[in-house]
């Protein structure tokens, strides 16, 4: 059974139309990931949530958010989609048990590929 | 911050011969090493992974070895089957509680038949 569930597993949007993605978890892990993943590369964090908290990568663009309404849930927010922003988003999470050198295992969600026209 | 480098980015290997990965981080604190396998269209999923506490480690025909002095790490796969062509990514965290993943560029591994 799928522990990451991303939906929807392809989504088409308009340049510049608002989309939100989804991720839930089964897992019952606190902290939760999106990377976006181009072709042929590797997969690029965005940000994570440490339980509630909100971390941002630097270069993140203002135009990508997130919200994670409770344990479960994960949303990618795409507030102005360009045709650069299309790719696979990926979401993870793994259990953070606040223990020096803990692996931390990353478990990934099929993805969502976003096609922008 | 950490940087780990990948290499080769394509690799071609003959059904039943060995293949290796190899890659370099540059955060000496790192202490977590894990490989993803990718297959086309798929999820990553952790096929090995080994702590700096320990120099290598096995599963069937996966190995991975870690070098701290050198700060680096590789994947090596005995006996290559069919099924193991996929995208390879190596990771390294820089971080001691090893929130954040900073993967390689990732090796394309075709195994011939």
């Amino acid at each position: 059974d799928a522990m990451v569930i991303q939906n929807p597993r392809y989504q088409v949007t308009q340049f510049g139309k608002p989309v939100t993605l989804s991720c839930s978890q089964t897992l019952n892990h606190n902290v939760m990931y999106w990377y976006q993943q181009k072709s042929s590369q590797a997969p690029k964090l965005l940000f994570h949530y440490y339980d509630k908290d909100f971390n941002n990568e630097a270069d993140t663009p203002d135009n990508f958010q997130s919200r994670r309404p409770n344990t479960s849930f994960c949303f990618l927010d795409i507030r102005s989609p360009g045709l650069g922003d299309a790719a696979m988003y990926l979401c993870a999470t793994s259990r953070d048990a606040g223990l020096a050198g803990a692996k931390n295992i990353q478990y990934f969600g099929a993805g969502t590929r976003l096609s922008v026209l | 911050g950490e940087n780990v480098e990948q290499h080769p980015s394509t690799l071609s290997v003959q059904e039943g011969d060995s293949a290796v990965i190899k890659c370099t981080y540059s955060d000496s604190a790192s202490n977590y090493f894990p490989w993803y396998k990718q297959e086309l269209g798929k999820r990553p999923q952790l096929i090995i992974d080994i702590r700096s506490n320990v120099g290598e480690k096995k599963d069937q025909r996966i190995a991975v070895t870690l070098n701290k002095t050198a700060k680096h790490f590789s994947l090596h796969i005995t006996e290559t089957q069919p099924e193991d062509s996929a995208v390879y990514f190596c990771a390294a965290t820089n971080r001691p509680l090893g929130n954040k993943l900073v993967f390689g560029a990732g090796t394309i591994l075709r195994v011939k038949s």
